[in-house]
């Protein structure tokens, strides 16, 4: 299967600042990497995503790059805010189904 | 539906006992899959339908933990003799079909087991 590893599991930020989430996967195939957002008690919510088409994505304040030939892609989030306090998964395919990564739990501190 | 929908969203059963978790998947989305999510944890893949396909049941842990679908809607997982290691999230995802898609979780079952 998809090996996905996620790195930091924890990081806090001023408000204001930027955060950087970086994910590797090793399949080589993988061609589709979405990221979610978690906020306690409730499901994963797709925040933004991308495919092996093109090198990054924004989203307003939410950006995520993909290197194929590293086979790593980041979730970069600037000017961040209280609301953006949570855990963020980073995935990857393998055949039908998504591997996560273990997910970073992201405080903002006003 | 909107969303993806589960219930119930909150269960609190004795060990030993069966239970029954159910999902139904946003209109029109072929493919649903089944996570857990134990407190503090990633999301653990446990099954994967598509249409009439037979299912992945891959990920599930033991023969204790079953899962149905009827076509392509309502989906039920089933644990049977629940243990305290089962607590948990039960995570319901659907996508439109199994072209890599983007799917779409539900909010959840949280199951304790005391």
């Amino acid at each position: 299967g998809e090996n996905v590893e996620q790195h930091p599991s924890t990081l806090s930020v001023q408000e204001g600042d930027s955060a950087v989430i970086k994910c590797t996967y090793s399949d080589s195939a993988s061609n589709y990497f979405p990221w979610y957002k978690q906020e306690l008690g409730k499901g994963p919510q797709l925040i933004i995503d991308i495919r092996s088409n093109v090198g990054e994505k924004k989203d307003q304040r939410i950006a995520v790059t993909l290197n194929k030939t590293a086979k790593h892609f980041s979730l970069h989030i600037t000017e961040t805010q209280p609301e953006d306090s949570a855990v963020y998964f980073c995935a990857a395919p393998w055949k039908f189904q998504f591997y996560f990564g273990t997910g970073t739990s992201l405080t903002v501190i006003p | 539906g909107a969303g993806v929908s589960q219930s119930p969203s909150n269960k609190v059963t004795e060990k030993g006992k069966d239970v029954e978790l159910r999902c139904d998947p946003i209109s029109g989305h072929t493919a649903l899959y089944w996570y857990r999510q134990r407190l503090g944890q990633g999301l653990e893949f446990l099954i994967y339908f598509q249409g009439n396909s037979a299912p992945d049941k891959s990920g599930l842990p033991s023969d204790r933990f079953s899962a149905e679908r009827t076509g392509e809607s309502v989906s039920t997982l089933t644990i049977q003799r629940t243990q305290q290691e089962d607590s948990a999230v039960y995570l319901c995802a659907s996508s439109l079909n199994r072209d890599l898609n983007t799917i779409y979780f539900g909010e959840g079952s949280w199951l304790t087991v005391v």
